[in-house]
């Protein structure tokens, strides 16, 4: 079973469209997490809801927006995707907040904008 | 901001020997964390040890930390080429709700 899984896995657009990313967790986690990784391999955190919840918003472009419809839910839409957006988008989860607990990671999402 | 630093950038060892790599980071925290990272995938947790702990096992994995000097290390005895990855540190900082990933280093075993 899968624990944590993103859809779509590779994701090619043109600058300029909106584009989303889903991600869902069957673990049970209360807390949910965006990160991005650039080209270099540096992985960022983005956003983090918990329950819901949202109690991670990074410095990130306004584009990029989270919806968390259920504590086992967590999607990004980006907004006028720029060239500078093509990254891999990581969807994490751990059963509590604060960084205290492992994370489960997903598969990633590598976001080509051309 | 990036808070961990892994040292080596990048180890290439031979099959059956132990690989060390190090973590140096800034500030105070409450926990540090190593994962890794297969090519193409997500990151896995490996382990997790708290401020008040020096040393911790996992099987072949020996993770200690010196909060005197910032540092972490950890160890894989008896390495495999299926160590082949990249290893992350992360760290919780104080009273933050966030993980802080180190650059990550690769390690290459060769069978």
């Amino acid at each position: 079973d899968t624990a944590v899984s993103q859809t779509p896995k590779y994701l090619v657009t043109q600058m300029g469209n909106d584009k989303s990313i889903k991600c869902e967790q069957n673990l049970g986690h209360d807390t949910m997490y965006w990160y991005k990784q650039d080209s270099k391999k540096f992985l960022k955190i983005m956003f983090s809801y918990n329950n819901k919840e949202l109690i991670i918003n990074e410095t990130v472009p306004n584009r990029f927006s989270p919806k968390s419809p259920d504590k086992a839910h967590l999607n990004l839409h980006i907004n006028s995707l720029e060239l500078g957006d093509s990254a891999v988008y990581f969807c994490a989860s751990s059963s509590f907040r604060g960084g205290s607990y492992e994370q489960y990671f997903g598969p990633g999402t590598r976001l080509t904008v051309t | 901001s990036q808070q961990g630093e892994e040292d080596p950038q990048a180890l290439s060892i031979q099959e059956g020997e132990n690989a060390t790599m190090n973590c140096s980071y800034k500030t105070s925290i409450n926990n540090l964390q190593w994962y890794r990272q297969n090519s193409g995938r997500g990151l896995v947790h490996l382990i997790l040890i708290r401020s008040n702990e020096r040393e911790k096992h996992s099987g072949r994995l020996r993770v200690t930390l010196d909060t005197s000097k910032k540092s972490s290390s950890l160890l894989i005895t008896a390495s495999r080429a299926a160590d082949t990855a990249s290893y992350f540190c992360a760290t919780r900082q104080g009273g933050s709700e966030k993980l802080v990933f180190g650059k990550g280093m690769k390690l290459t075993v060769n069978p």
